[in-house]
């Protein structure tokens, strides 16, 4: 079946530094990739829509000029949190549909801000 | 936004009792799918099962079945002699436009052995 792979899986930061996370289609392509944040025993909340080949379109109240999305092919779409701060600190997970089945889910990334 | 209720925060049970999961939803969709994801302590969600709305038919795959009642919006989930590897959380997640999932906060599902 077809393959999500998000990495890193884990990554620990410093205050004020930026974190790049990747989302990799393997076997399929994805002109759509769905960004979720998800803090600890909340459910997931999208963050943004990446789209390939255009801006990527955000939820209501998501800071765009922090959470920078490129979707710069069509496997690949990738988020970078810059300034992090601790209150950042959070479970990032993508998911790329394929049309009418399921929607793949990556790994997901575990970061905290230290 | 549309709106999941999972109203069962946490659910215990033991090994090989059933369990079901409730979830309504709210939607101005006429048609839609509707999906139950896994979410065990590593993170990352597991496809469990998908249902589209206009196919009201319930149905057994293993030990998860379901019901689906449109009229309701109802899509409850049932686990069938549970296992100690079923303890997760458990996510509702209706699709709508635009192939964008919204998740209900989720039923924590603990099974003791």
């Amino acid at each position: 079946g077809a393959v999500v792979s998000q990495h890193p899986s884990w990554v620990i930061c410093k205050s004020g530094t930026s974190v790049k996370i990747e989302c990799r289609s393997l076997d399929f392509q994805a002109t759509t990739m769905f960004w979720y944040r998800q803090f600890p025993k909340q459910s997931l909340m999208l963050m943004a829509t990446s789209n390939e080949g255009s801006k990527a379109t955000y939820e209501q109240g998501v800071e765009k000029d922090k959470f920078l999305i490129n979707h710069a092919s069509l496997t690949l779409s990738t988020l970078t949190v810059t300034s992090a701060h601790p209150e950042d600190s959070s479970f990032y997970i993508c998911s790329a549909p394929t049309g009418d089945t399921e929607a793949f889910f990556g790994q997901g990334t575990r970061l905290t801000v230290v | 936004a549309q709106k999941v209720t999972q109203a069962q925060t946490e659910i215990s049970v033991v090994e090989k009792e059933d369990v079901t999961l409730d979830c309504v939803y709210e939607t101005r969709d006429t048609t839609y799918y509707l999906f139950w994801y896994k979410q065990p302590p590593s993170g990352e969600l597991v496809f469990l099962i998908r249902r589209n709305s206009f196919d009201e038919q319930n149905e057994i795959s293993g030990r998860y079945s379901w019901n689906f009642q449109k009229s309701t919006s109802s899509f409850n989930f049932t686990i069938t002699a549970s296992q100690v590897v079923d303890s997760a959380v458990y996510f509702c997640a209706p699709r709508y436009g635009n192939n964008r999932l919204a998740f209900g906060k989720g039923n924590q599902v603990v099974v003791i052995p």
